[in-house]
């Protein structure tokens, strides 16, 4: 079974820029995530997706930040424009029953 | 008062001996409790999960849950240098326990 997948691996753009981040979730799992992850800590919940439809996105900083997840699969993170604080690991997972991260994409912003 | 609590460690142990990390919740609806592995410039690895009060093994790892005490634990029996490692405790909540909160993890090292 092939596991979540993450597009790109490695981003680095200058503050006021745009990035995008794509995530493929593992086939069948109705459940997506997108957390941030700074050095040292653990993962933070942006937004949660249940088939298409947002669970929870109490943490996402809607200024700047978005997401989609287009016919319940695919989905997309957005940073508009970026800033230094930006700088993390963005994580994907999906879920079943238990949740597994996809390999992330590390963003520095300069 | 944090969600899920964690240890930050580092938490040392000698080869071969039992490792213990610990975690705390404060949502007594919580449902389902997790266990993530992460190496350094990776991502997490999940490595076990407990639903249910008392104790759950997987070869080296056992998974302890009490509900009561709002508590749950990883010990990790014959550690070996290639554990050391952040431990990620992730606890479900929520309507239809989709809700996942993530401690910040305890750092393990194992010395040979």
């Amino acid at each position: 079974e092939a596991g979540v997948a993450q597009s790109p691996r490695y981003k680095i753009i200058e503050k006021r820029q745009s990035v995008a981040f794509w995530c493929n979730p593992i086939s069948g799992h109705a459940t997506l995530y997108w957390y941030q992850q700074i050095l040292g800590q653990g993962p933070k919940l942006l937004i949660q997706f249940q088939n298409n439809g947002v669970v929870d996105d109490s943490q996402l900083p809607k200024d700047r930040f978005s997401a989609e997840r287009l016919k319940g699969v695919d989905s997309t993170l957005k940073i508009q424009p970026a800033k230094l604080e930006d700088s993390a690991v963005y994580l994907c997972a999906s879920r079943a029953r238990e949740q597994y991260f996809g390999p992330g994409t590390r963003l520095t912003v300069t | 008062q944090k969600e899920v609590e964690q240890n930050s460690g580092p938490l040392s142990v000698p080869e071969g001996a039992i490792a213990s990390l610990n975690c705390t919740y404060s949502d007594r609806g919580s449902q389902s409790f997790f266990w993530y592995r992460q190496y350094s410039g990776k991502s997490p690895e999940l490595i076990m999960f407990i639903y249910s009060n008392g104790d759950k093994e997987d070869g080296r790892f056992t998974a302890q849950l009490n509900k009561a005490s709002q508590y749950v634990s990883l010990l990790i029996r014959d550690s070996q240098p290639s554990d050391s490692a952040t431990y990620l405790c992730a606890v479900n909540r929520g309507q239809g326990g989709f809700k996942t909160i993530f401690g910040a993890g305890t750092r393990l090292f194992v010395k040979a």
